[in-house]
């Protein structure tokens, strides 16, 4: 069973800066996805990638598949970023998503 | 094209009763996911169901959970003789194909007193 392990659990910045979450896993994917949970707890999915980079507004996602690692990046970070962000995989035929357990991230003013 | 739609939003039971989560998908999906989130815990897959087919349910409890998506109407997510254990947050996402993009409810906050 894959395991998937994220970093950092905690992120506290300022707004403006240049955020970078880790996410990696132990063995190989068919999908990897990064989700957005809001303080309501609603779920938005960001992105979902199985190679190469993929961008949307001011965030980033990248993906090393020999490395079996992605990273999330936000640029201009802005308090309304704050949030739990959440790394999960789908792999070895599996349907069911396989998360991390997220990364508070809060952009402070 | 309304988004996933869960309901209740919340709901709340005592040890004992039973529990039914809507989940109505996105239109033109027929791919959906239920998942848990217990406090202070990451979510985790519970199954996976298209029309009238439980295709994957290997995150289920073997007991009291089921799940079924009838070709006419919502996604259910069945708990009887609820638990405290059971309190959660239950999502349901779907998909219009299988393994694409999800999009996820809202949730259902489930709580057994």
């Amino acid at each position: 069973k894959n395991e998937v392990e994220q970093s950092p659990q905690n992120l506290t910045a300022q707004e403006g800066e240049f955020i970078t979450i880790n996410c990696s896993y132990s063995v190989g994917i068919s999908a990897l996805h990064w989700l957005q949970q809001h303080p309501g707890g609603g779920i938005v999915s960001l992105f979902m990638l199985s190679s190469g980079k993929k961008k949307h507004g001011r965030l980033i996602a990248t993906i090393n598949i020999q490395e079996k690692h992605s990273s999330l990046h936000i640029t201009a970070s802005h308090p309304r970023d704050s949030a739990v962000y959440i790394c999960a995989e789908t792999g070895g035929g599996a349907d069911g998503l396989t998360f991390g357990k997220g990364t508070h991230l809060i952009i402070q003013p | 094209n309304a988004g996933v739609m869960q309901n209740p939003r919340h709901l709340v039971r005592r040890r004992g009763q039973e529990a039914r989560l809507r989940c109505s998908p996105m239109k033109g999906h027929s791919h959906v996911y239920w998942y848990r989130q217990l406090p202070e815990e990451g979510l985790k897959f519970m199954v996976y169901l298209q029309k009238e087919n439980i295709i994957d349910e290997s995150g289920m409890p073997k007991e009291r959970f089921s799940a079924e998506f009838p070709k006419e109407g919502p996604s259910i997510l069945r708990i009887q003789q609820v638990v405290r254990g059971d309190s959660a947050a239950y999502f349901c996402a779907s998909s219009p194909q299988r393994r694409e993009k999800l999009f996820f409810g809202s949730g259902t906050q489930l709580s057994v007193l």
